[in-house]
């Protein structure tokens, strides 16, 4: 079984350019999450879907951060303009909704660098 | 109050001798899930031991176990046998909501095993 799959692996870009970030869950799951780690703020949930559906936005830093996901097997991230501070290392990760044993299954991440 | 905590910002363990990364949750719900994950310096987050509220018996896989002490609220993961490849990062986190769709992790504990 494939886990999940994000990419790019890592992302060097400069301030004010566009980023988007790619994923692709499990098949099958119904929960996607995104989420950013940082050595001084740890893990942070940014959004999660729930069937496609945006449910919990409340963690996206600002309007500079959007997500998206138009089918079951695909979600982006964008952030518009990037700034210094979004660079991170950002996970992507799946889960059944149904299953409360299901683990939230994590992609390899994709390390980002605003210069 | 912190959902997750983990007290140990680093511990360090002998190869081949069993050590104990510790982990407390709070939690109101009757219904939850506790994981654990490992993050070695590659970056991937991967899963290692469920534990449900339920469950009567503690968890273990392989060489991982979880001493799930209720009344407590705690959750603690043991290796056994330590190998040079258990040097990671190890973070707690819990699965509650009547959704199942929230996740919480602790800051992680940095293990390293010494040769």
């Amino acid at each position: 079984d494939a886990g999940v799959i994000q990419s790019p692996r890592h992302e060097v870009t400069e301030m004010g350019q566009e980023v988007t970030l790619r994923c692709k869950p499990i098949s099958g799951h119904d929960y996607l999450f995104w989420y950013r780690q940082t050595m001084m703020r740890g893990l942070e949930l940014l959004i999660y879907f729930n069937n496609n559906v945006p449910i919990d936005d409340s963690g996206m830093p600002e309007d500079r951060f959007s997500a998206k996901m138009p089918n079951a097997s695909f979600s982006t991230l964008k952030i518009q303009p990037s700034e210094p501070r979004d660079s991170a290392v950002y996970f992507c990760a799946s889960s059944f909704a149904s299953k409360p044993n299901s683990p939230l299954h994590f992609g390899n991440g994709t390390r980002l660098t605003v210069t | 109050a912190q959902k997750i905590t983990q007290t140990q910002p680093g511990m360090f363990v002998q190869e081949k001798e069993a050590v104990t990364l510790d982990c407390t949750y709070d939690t109101s719900d009757q219904s939850y899930g506790l994981f654990w994950y490992k993050q070695p310096s590659s970056g991937e987050m991967i899963f290692l031991i469920y534990q449900g509220s339920y469950d009567e018996q503690n968890a273990t896989e392989g060489r991982y176990s979880l001493n799930f002490q209720k009344a407590r609220k705690s959750a603690n993961l043991v290796i056994s046998a330590s190998q040079l490849g258990d040097s990671a990062m190890y973070f707690c986190a819990m699965r509650e909501g009547a959704d199942g769709n929230q996740f919480y992790f602790g800051t992680g504990t940095s293990l390293t095993v010494i040769p």
